[in-house]
């Protein structure tokens, strides 16, 4: 089965340490991204890449680190500068092309709720 | 700065009714449209989306419709059933795939 696996599921960590969350895919896909969603607001860009070995900081990277160095893994690092860290994060992935075509869809893992204690 | 709204936080109907989602965006530039769907603590799936050189794509019970000049975009499912109880994310995306979300509207619907 094609999909996106992250793990694990439920994560708790106290405060200070840092915590990395794992993302994988197996659909061949170019792009990945990570969210976060916090209550009441929709998912906010964190980090994403559109080929290995290359990323770029989306809209709230602060205290976030990531690396790709496969084509089917993108694992985030929550490090102890990030302010707020409990939140559920979302990694997903698509297929990297121009805009009017399919390939802006981005298929969602399960997602990974952290807390910080 | 939130560039697409769902200014409805909930929103119920009867089984069998019609729903209609909205959703507002702000940045002009965004040239690529998508509803997502989603259940508690799973992660978002694709619902439908649309180009912004249409203005309506219908996929069996879900229509999307899409307004340019009032930046508006409306997700209709018709009829309700209540499966279709979950959270929907509007999302637009501009041309290098970056996509932002909305805040989501939890539909639902009542037997």
């Amino acid at each position: 089965d094609g999909g996106i696996t992250q793990s694990p599921k439920y994560l708790f960590r106290k405060e200070g340490q840092n915590v990395t969350l794992s993302c994988e895919q197996n659909l061949n896909h170019d792009a990945m991204y990570w969210y976060r969603q916090d209550p009441g607001q929709g998912l906010r860009l964190i980090y994403y890449s559109q080929i290995v070995n290359d990323f770029q900081k989306g809209d709230i990277a602060e205290g976030y680190s990531v690396s790709r160095e496969k084509k089917e893994s993108f694992p985030l690092t929550v490090t102890s500068a990030q302010k707020n860290p409990t939140a559920f994060y979302l990694c997903a992935s698509s297929v990297a092309g121009t805009s009017g075509h399919r390939s802006n869809e981005q298929f969602f893992g399960p997602g990974t709720r952290l807390t910080v204690l | 700065d939130q560039q697409v709204k769902q200014n409805s936080p909930s929103l119920s109907v009867q089984e069998g009714r019609i729903s209609i989602l909205n959703c507002d965006y702000t940045n002009s530039m965004f040239d690529y449209f998508l509803w997502y769907k989603k259940y508690p603590a799973e992660g978002p799936t694709f619902l439908i989306s649309i180009s912004s050189i249409k203005d309506k794509n219908e996929d069996g019970r879900f229509t999307v419709f899409l307004n340019k000049s009032a930046k508006h975009l409306s997700l209709h499912i018709v009829p309700s059933q209540p499966g279709d109880s979950a959270v929907y994310f509007c999302a637009a995306s501009l041309t290098n795939n970056d996509m932002r979300f909305g805040a989501g509207t939890r539909l639902t619907v009542k037997p």
